[in-house]
């Protein structure tokens, strides 16, 4: 059991480039999420899934794409990088209200993104 | 908006004395507490959660305690080690679906042995 699994761990970027973050979990949970963390200011939610199929936007969505056309998986996709867009990500997946031994967010260890 | 804060930023304790970090948020309807640990080049691991239902909540060394009324919980960490040594962050949610989390800004906690 893997957990949560973000690639790639480091990225430099140009402004402007695309790039995408992948997560994967393989603890078919339903719910997953993207966060960035900054310095001093905790972490915050960027875009959220409750299922495959069905994304949703959090606090800071803009500059942001995502999608989920497995359970299993939750690409973040920059389509313009910008150096705003400087932080560490993390994607973070949970069971549902639903399901059986319904715990806490389980965190993979985030990608530290450079825009230039 | 939704906002947690917590206190202090930091905070540098001996081995064996007890540590205690404060969070305040503003959404009286949050009704989901968690307290998550970060190790350096980790992500955040959840060590426990309350739920507005329940004053208080032990697990070993660790306890939760929150007062809706005053809109205040706060993480209590006993007979500190060393390998307590991280940032702690608070959060708050509407314990339905999703649960959207609103993280507190951290404290880094430092054990001295």
């Amino acid at each position: 059991n893997a957990g949560v699994t973000q690639t790639p761990k480091f990225q430099v970027l140009k402004t402007g480039q695309s790039m995408t973050l992948q997560c994967a979990q393989d603890m078919n949970h339903e719910y997953m999420s993207w966060y960035r963390q900054d310095p001093g200011m905790g972490l915050r939610l960027i875009h959220y899934s409750v299922g495959a199929g069905i994304t949703d936007q959090g606090e800071v969505p803009n500059g942001y794409n995502v999608s989920r056309s497995t359970t299993e998986d939750f690409p973040l996709r920059l389509l313009s990088a910008a150096p705003s867009q400087t932080s560490v990500y993390f994607c973070a997946s949970r069971r549902s209200r639903a399901g059986q031994g319904v715990g806490g967010y389980t965190f993979g260890s985030g990608t530290r993104l450079t825009v230039v | 908006g939704e906002n947690v804060e917590q206190h202090p930023s930091t905070l540098s304790v001996q081995e064996g004395d007890s540590a205690v970090i404060k969070c305040t948020y503003s959404d009286s309807a949050s009704n989901y507490f968690p307290w998550y640990k970060q190790e350096l080049g980790k992500g955040p691991q959840l060590i426990i959660d309350i739920r507005s239902n329940v004053g208080e909540k032990k697990d070993q060394r660790i306890a939760v305690t929150l007062n809706k009324t005053a809109k205040h919980f706060s993480l209590h960490i006993t007979e500190t080690q060393p390998e307590d040594s991280a940032v702690y962050f608070c959060a708050e949610a509407l314990n339905t679906g999703f649960q959207k989390l609103v993280f507190g800004t951290g404290t880094r906690l430092l054990v001295s042995p």
